[in-house]
């Protein structure tokens, strides 16, 4: 089973609202990554967390808060967006950070900014 | 550092057409390299990898080998059907960045 859930499918939300991105895998891998991906374009990485702890952050804005409350969950906490960052926010597990170790990739949610 | 560069399309074919989408790389040391596809919708699945070099990756009728001396990973399938039309990034993960750094995409559309 190679497979990454994410909820919700479809985001809709003001620029003062908060809402949060969740994402799980039962793989039992310990890296876990969040990307931005625009229309047409490649996924760009902005967090990655290998066990547990935040490892890489891609100069992100405040605004996105991630948090991985155990190996198994990553959530991306959103606050105060700009309608500049509608896009699919993917995320993506791995059994570790090696070079040959594959990312899985889940169905995305797609984030509209009003 | 590391960087990707693909064929950008769109690439338009028949229903059992010969399809090659030719990448590219350039990183240090020995890089993984992936092939991922993203239907219409939906996140990216893996399509195939090699982590070596002259490994050739295979999955659903599709192949791509790693070739070190052209530093390429060009992707074919030799009869193309219509549920493969899509998005194809190619991925190289290298050195000591373990990011994944994806060429820019290439849509395919295969007509009947």
């Amino acid at each position: 089973d190679t497979e990454v859930t994410q909820t919700p499918k479809h985001l809709v939300m003001g620029m003062t609202n908060k809402k949060s991105l969740k994402c799980e895998q039962h793989m039992g891998h310990r890296a876990m990554y969040w990307y931005k991906q625009k229309a047409k374009k490649p996924p760009e990485l902005m967090f990655v967390y290998s066990y547990e702890k935040l490892s890489i952050n891609e100069s992100v804005p405040s605004r996105f808060s991630p948090e991985c409350p155990n190996s198994s969950l990553l959530n991306l906490h959103l606050h105060a967006l700009q309608p500049e960052d509608s896009a699919l926010y993917l995320c993506a597990s791995s059994q570790g950070l090696a070079i040959q170790e594959t990312q899985y990739f889940g169905p995305g949610t797609r984030l509209l900014v009003l | 550092g590391n960087s990707v560069t693909q064929m950008e399309g769109p690439v338009t074919l028949s229903e059992e057409a010969f399809l090659t989408i030719n990448c590219t790389y350039t990183a240090t040391g020995y890089p993984s390299l992936f092939w991922y596809v993203q239907y219409p919708g939906e996140g990216l699945q893996l399509l195939l990898k090699a982590t070596k070099a002259d490994d050739k990756g295979s999955n659903k009728g599709f192949e791509a080998t790693y070739r070190k001396e052209t530093t390429s990973f060009h992707l074919e399938k030799g009869s193309v059907q219509v549920s493969d039309s899509a998005v194809y990034f190619c991925a190289l993960k290298g050195g000591s960045n373990y990011k994944l750094t994806f060429g820019k995409g290439t849509l395919l559309t295969v007509n009947p």
